[in-house]
């Protein structure tokens, strides 16, 4: 496997259903983001992890809960999710360096996900 | 807060031709990023360009180009020779220069859908 991969590619779940997205990066980066993709609607950034640790959370509701066990993998856990939660969820990586060092962020195919 | 808006939900091109992408934003800093991403049926995005806010010269990579205009905010993509498997969505995408710990998010407009007609 190469780059950012995504699992599953396509998600059904029901609102009382509790599933987890994983996220894997190959690259060697030390920062994982998730990102949401709705109809009509910018990418909204949810997640940002850094070395780590979880340096941002644009007031996520808490049925969304990620997780980055080691600088390669990011989790997204799902709990009683409503049907407006459905979209394409983006897992992203990036090397960052230092405070004002930007490189560029590699994005994973995505997990279409439905909610019944 | 950052903005960036795309005006363009959907253009069309034909064959050959050079189509321009429009990309306005809104920032109070004086340093950032730009950037454009594809992101074509498949759905992995991809960056096709991306700009500096500190350089003046516009950024090229082979058939995209940007028309950088940092008093007007505005960040337009030109894609010369369109060929087939250009289309796709294009979203145009802002990041601060500083960030608060590292790692920073990108901020993105809609997306215009690019149609090459053969």
């Amino acid at each position: 496997e190469t780059g950012v991969t995504q699992t599953p590619r396509h998600l059904v779940m029901g609102m009382t259903n509790k599933k987890s997205l994983k996220c894997e990066q190959h690259l060697g980066h030390n920062a994982m983001y998730w990102y949401k993709q709705s109809a009509k609607k910018p990418l909204e950034l949810m997640f940002v992890y850094n070395f780590k640790e979880q340096t941002e959370n644009n007031s996520v509701p808490s049925r969304f809960s990620p997780e980055c066990p080691n600088s390669s993998h990011l989790f997204l856990h799902l709990h009683t999710l409503q049907p407006e939660d459905s979209a394409l969820y983006l897992c992203a990586s990036s090397q960052d360096l230092a405070r004002g060092v930007y490189n560029e962020q590699f994005f994973g195919p995505g997990t279409r996900l439905t909610v019944l | 807060a950052q903005t960036v808006t795309q005006s363009q939900p959907e253009m069309s091109v034909q064959e050959a031709e050079t189509v321009t992408l429009s990309c306005t934003y809104d920032t109070s800093e004086s340093d950032y990023y730009l950037f454009w991403y594809k992101q074509p049926p498949s759905r992995q995005m991809i960056l096709v360009i991306r700009q500096e806010a500190y350089k003046q010269q516009n950024a090229t990579e082979n058939r995209f180009s940007v028309n950088f205009q940092k008093a007007a905010k505005s960040f337009s993509l030109k894609i010369s020779d369109s060929q087939l498997g250009d289309a796709a969505m294009y979203f145009c995408a802002y990041r601060s220069l500083y960030s608060g710990g590292g790692a920073d998010g990108l901020t993105f407009g809609k997306g215009t859908h690019l149609i090459i007609q053969p």
